[in-house]
């Protein structure tokens, strides 16, 4: 069975940072693209970015390039998101989804990330 | 980008009855490379079906997909309780991989 396990949310002021990680089990990670996606608060999906297997190539939605970082430990079957320059728009449940090619086939169940002051 | 607009925003329906999901794209969408997933309240997405009409493992035959190019439809042929849900689009043709906005099915 497939499991997403996301940490690292928090409350955090704006222009903080903030590092998400996530560890999957029961599948084979150094086969598969890996993505965060976002959901602010009573609203939809908000695909964030995407990353390849071997961590080569890197995909980020426009309202974050240059602030976030995705990356990738295979050892580890861990993936993550560096957070830098947080805005109260970047509010929002982070989920760690794995990709089937660029398909989300699965999600974790998700950690919060509050922008505040 | 492609910017998909899934309609209607909210569907009314009772048990047992047929739900039609419309998602359209503002382009064609490369391959037909469409996917609807159902979210329920305090819940993650749950694929259901892609490609457009390719059911994920595990999702019963009264979901269905249909549609090519920039109109795609997702069907539930007889609603149980359980999937009174909302519904999502997003097409995974390239980057920026996007969603539709999103449609609520609801209990009459």
């Amino acid at each position: 069975e497939v499991q997403l396990v996301e940490s690292g949310g928090d409350l955090v002021q704006p222009g903080g940072t903030l590092r998400l990680s996530c560890e999957a089990s029961g599948f084979i990670f150094s086969d598969h693209w890996m993505m965060w996606v976002r959901q602010a608060p009573g609203k939809g999906l908000e695909w964030v970015a995407t990353i390849k297997q071997d961590g080569s190539e890197k995909h980020y939605v426009d309202s974050v390039k240059g602030r976030f970082t995705i990356s990738r430990d295979n050892a580890k079957r861990s993936l993550y998101l560096e957070m830098n320059a947080l805005k109260v728009e970047d509010t929002a449940l982070y989920y760690c989804s794995r990709g089937s090619g660029w398909l989300i086939d699965s999600w974790g169940q998700g950690t919060l990330v509050t922008v505040s002051s | 980008e492609i910017v998909l607009t899934q309609s209607p925003g909210t569907l009314s329906l009772s048990p047992g009855e047929r739900a039609t999901l419309s998602c359209r794209a503002s382009q064609s969408v490369p391959k037909d490379y469409l996917a609807w997933s159902q979210q329920k309240p305090g819940q993650a997405p749950r694929l259901l079906v892609y490609g457009p009409s390719t059911r994920a493992t595990g999702i019963p035959d009264r979901f269905s997909g249909s549609g090519s190019g920039t109109d795609f439809t997702l069907i539930v042929s007889r609603l149980e309780p359980e999937d009174f849900a909302v519904y999502y689009c997003h097409q995974y043709a390239w980057s920026p991989l996007t969603f539709g906005g999103g449609t609520k099915v609801e209990i009459k």
